[in-house]
C-alpha cells in the first residue's frame, strides 16, 4: 500500500517570511512519481512540480523550491517570501503501481494562510 | 486548449436516484482518474484508467461505478446515491508515463439528500 502524510494541517506565517510544507510518502515500488499540486479558495486544482523517483535534483522555480529526499522518504515544499497570494490549501501527491496499473494517493493537504 | 471538462459543475438529488458525472479530455490522455475531496480527508481516489476499457478500483470505490469505452471520456456512474456520498469530485487525465502533471477538470459539487 502506498501513503502520503502531510502532517502539517494548518500554517499559518506573515508576508515575507518563508515557509516549509512537509511530505513524507510510503512505497514499495521502486518507479514512482511525486507531485505537488495548489488549490486556491476558488476551487481549482493547479499543478506546481512532478519529480520521479529517479531525480532527487532539488529544483527551484522563482519563490518556489523542493526538497526530495529518497532516504526520508519526503519531499518538502519551501516558499521564500511568502505572499498573500500564497493562501492555498497544498496537496502532496505520489503516483506509483506495478503490472501497468498506477494508482494515485494524495496527503491530506496543509492550509496556508499568509497574513498581511 | 487543453482541458478536462466535468458536468454538472453542482448537483444536488435525492437518496437512490441514479446519476452520472461526466468527465471529458481533449489531450488524448490515457491515464483519467476520478477523485473525492472531503475536509480533513484530502484527495482519495474512486477509480483510474490505464486506457480504454481497462479500469482498476483506488482506495475508495464503493458506491461507484466507471467505464472506459472512448479514450477521452470517463464517466463516474453512481448507481443509487447516499448522503455519505455528497462531495467535491474532481476528474482528471494525464499521460501514462507517470512524468506528466494531471489536468484537473473543475469538479463537481455532489449534494445527495
Amino acid at each position: 500500500a502506498q501513503k502520503v502524510t502531510q502532517a502539517q494541517t494548518e500554517i499559518s506565517v506573515v508576508e515575507k517570511e518563508d515557509v516549509t510544507l512537509d511530505c513524507v510518502y510510503e512505497t514499495r515500488d521502486t518507479t514512482y512519481y511525486l507531485f505537488w499540486y495548489k488549490q486556491p479558495p476558488s476551487g481549482e486544482l493547479v499543478f506546481l512540480i512532478r519529480r520521479n523517483s529517479f531525480d532527487e535534483q532539488n529544483e527551484i522555480s522563482g519563490r518556489y523550491s523542493w526538497n526530495f529526499q529518497k532516504s526520508t522518504s519526503s519531499f518538502n515544499f519551501t516558499i521564500t517570501a511568502s505572499q498573500v497570494v500564497d493562501s492555498a490549501v497544498y496537496f502532496c501527491a505520489l503516483r506509483s503501481g506495478s503490472g501497468g496499473y498506477q494508482k494515485v494517493t494524495f496527503g491530506t493537504g496543509t492550509k496556508l494562510q499568509v497574513i498581511p | 486548449e487543453a482541458q478536462v471538462t466535468q458536468n454538472p459543475r453542482y448537483l444536488i438529488t435525492v437518496t437512490g436516484k441514479k446519476l452520472t458525472v461526466t468527465c471529458s479530455q481533449n489531450m488524448n490522455h490515457e491515464y483519467m482518474s476520478w477523485y473525492r475531496q472531503d475536509p480533513g480527508l484530502g484527495l482519495r481516489q474512486i477509480y483510474y484508467s490505464m486506457n480504454v476499457e481497462v479500469t482498476d478500483k483506488g482506495d475508495v470505490p464503493e458506491g461507484y461505478k466507471v467505464s472506459r469505452k472512448e479514450k477521452r471520456n470517463f464517466p463516474l456512474i453512481l448507481e443509487s446515491p447516499s448522503p455519505n456520498q455528497t462531495s467535491l469530485y474532481f476528474c482528471a487525465s494525464s499521460g501514462t508515463g507517470g512524468y506528466t502533471e494531471a489536468f484537473f477538470g473543475q469538479g463537481t459539487r455532489l449534494t445527495v439528500v
